[in-house]
């Protein structure tokens, strides 16, 4: 699998946007995008994956770029319930069936009042 | 649906004790996991299964056995447990779809404390 850089933490304003970055320089074709994030002392949440094209739902919004080495997840106005450590991991879609995640050490967002 | 849950949810221990950390899923997840989570780290997985009677080793097996013997549940024993084991130990579970969705869904952990 892929390994993933991202910066250790990260401070966002109430109500503003949230951008995350995540850099995966050595992606291969058949690797998706996938961030989980997780809440001080509870377990890891999903959030949002992709391929190549952005995708959004009701949490997020996932930017890759066109050459897929680098992607930006996008939590449109944040709120305090939002501070988390924030994980990007790459996986491939048919790299077998056991699905392993493999977790860094995640950018910690702290959202400010 | 409850989803995944875990007992206990803390527990302490002394060096050479043994216990079994449950987790179960109501979810008909054919996959499970276990994690282990030390301060200041990522998650990382100590074994898994693919489906009910069948286990793996993950990334940091050593000192610890698990068994499905139903769908259902995944048990992680501690055989004689080391101060090395303290940790917060996640469970999660997954199923398989022929797409791009491989989300896993995670229990609210164990605190294990071994003195």
């Amino acid at each position: 699998d892929a390994k993933t850089t991202q910066p250790t933490s990260m401070d966002c304003a109430e109500g503003r946007a949230a951008n995350l970055p995540c850099n995966h320089s050595t992606i291969s074709g058949n690797e998706y995008v996938y961030w989980y994030r997780q809440i001080h002392s509870q377990g890891p949440q999903y959030i949002i994956h992709g391929l190549k094209n952005n995708e959004t739902n009701e949490m997020a919004s996932l930017i890759i770029t066109e050459d897929r080495k680098s992607s930006t997840l996008i939590l449109p106005h944040a709120t305090l319930r939002d501070t988390a450590v924030y994980y990007c991991i790459v996986r491939a879609l048919y790299g077998g069936a056991t699905n392993k995640l493999i977790f860094g050490t995640g950018t910690l967002l702290a959202v400010q009042p | 649906n409850a989803g995944v849950t875990q007992t206990p949810k803390f527990r302490v221990l002394k060096t050479g004790q043994s216990m079994t950390l449950l987790c179960a899923q109501d979810m008909n997840h054919e996959y499970m996991y276990w994690y282990r989570q030390d301060p200041g780290m990522g998650l990382r997985l100590i074994h898994y299964s693919v489906g009910e009677g069948t286990t793996a080793k993950g990334e940091v097996p050593d000192g610890y056995n698990v068994s499905r013997l139903k769908k259902q549940n995944f048990l992680l024993g501690l055989e004689s447990a080391a101060p090395s084991q303290t940790s917060v130990y996640f469970c999660a579970s997954s199923y398989w779809r022929g797409n791009s969705s491989y989300e896993q869904y995670f229990g609210p952990g164990t605190r294990l404390t071994v003195t």
